[in-house]
């Protein structure tokens, strides 16, 4: 089975601080993505990695950045944390060209508060 | 703006009685439809999709029909289980996923 972790469940920042969100799947996956989850939202897509080093803005990119150095592993940057990223932050991968019709696995999520 | 929609925010069902939940967009490139079930604190987890070639595409208690000249989803689970209680997600596909807000399903025993 595939498995998609992330580094917490629970984190709690202050505003202005630098936050680093982990994802790490094992199932050699080309794609990775970021969204976050708010109430009424549904999921956004914040950033998305076809390859090791591309990325590509999703719908919400403002104040993230990533990092993909190794194929395994996507990591979402908050610079500047704001307590409007207060949210759930969920990774996700998948295989193949990003057309294949196949469907994205989820890790279990990040709950962050920004205080 | 939102490019798939789930206006229903909650619904609840008996156990043993069918669910339906609903879906819409807008974006007529969408070729492929999935449903995705969450349960609290945890990802969500892929249940059914289907892609714009059919109309209806099943897995035991669930089926997702696809109405494209409606611009319509739907999935059915029959018989629902007080297990199958979630919040429900669809998406939508022309390569990047566009999700719905998500439907809260609760199945009464």
């Amino acid at each position: 089975d595939v498995k998609v972790t992330q580094s917490s469940r629970y984190l709690v920042k202050r505003t202005g601080e630098k936050v680093f969100l982990e994802c790490v799947q094992d199932m050699d996956h080309e794609n990775m993505f970021w969204y976050r989850q708010d109430p009424g939202l549904g999921l956004r897509l914040i950033y998305f990695s076809y390859d090791v080093k591309m990325k590509e803005k999703g719908d919400i990119p403002e104040g993230y950045s990533v990092s993909r150095e190794k194929k395994e592993r996507f990591s979402l940057i908050l610079e500047s944390a704001s307590t409007n990223q207060t949210s759930m932050y969920l990774c996700a991968s998948k295989t193949g060209v990003t057309r294949t019709y196949n469907e994205q696995f989820f890790g279990p999520g990040t709950r962050l508060t920004v205080l | 703006d939102q490019q798939v929609k789930q206006n229903s925010p909650s619904l609840s069902v008996q156990e043993g009685r069918i669910s339906i939940l609903n879906c819409d967009y807008t974006n007529s490139m969408f070729d492929y439809f999935l449903w995705y079930k969450k349960y609290p604190a945890e990802g969500p987890t892929f249940l059914i999709s289907i892609s714009s070639i059919k109309d209806k595409n099943e897995d035991g208690r669930f089926t997702v029909f696809l109405n494209k000249s409606a611009k319509h989803l739907s999935l059915h689970i029959v018989p629902s289980q007080p297990g199958d209680s979630a919040v429900y997600f669809c998406a939508a596909s022309a390569g990047q996923f566009y999700f719905g807000t998500g439907t809260s399903l609760t199945v009464i025993p």
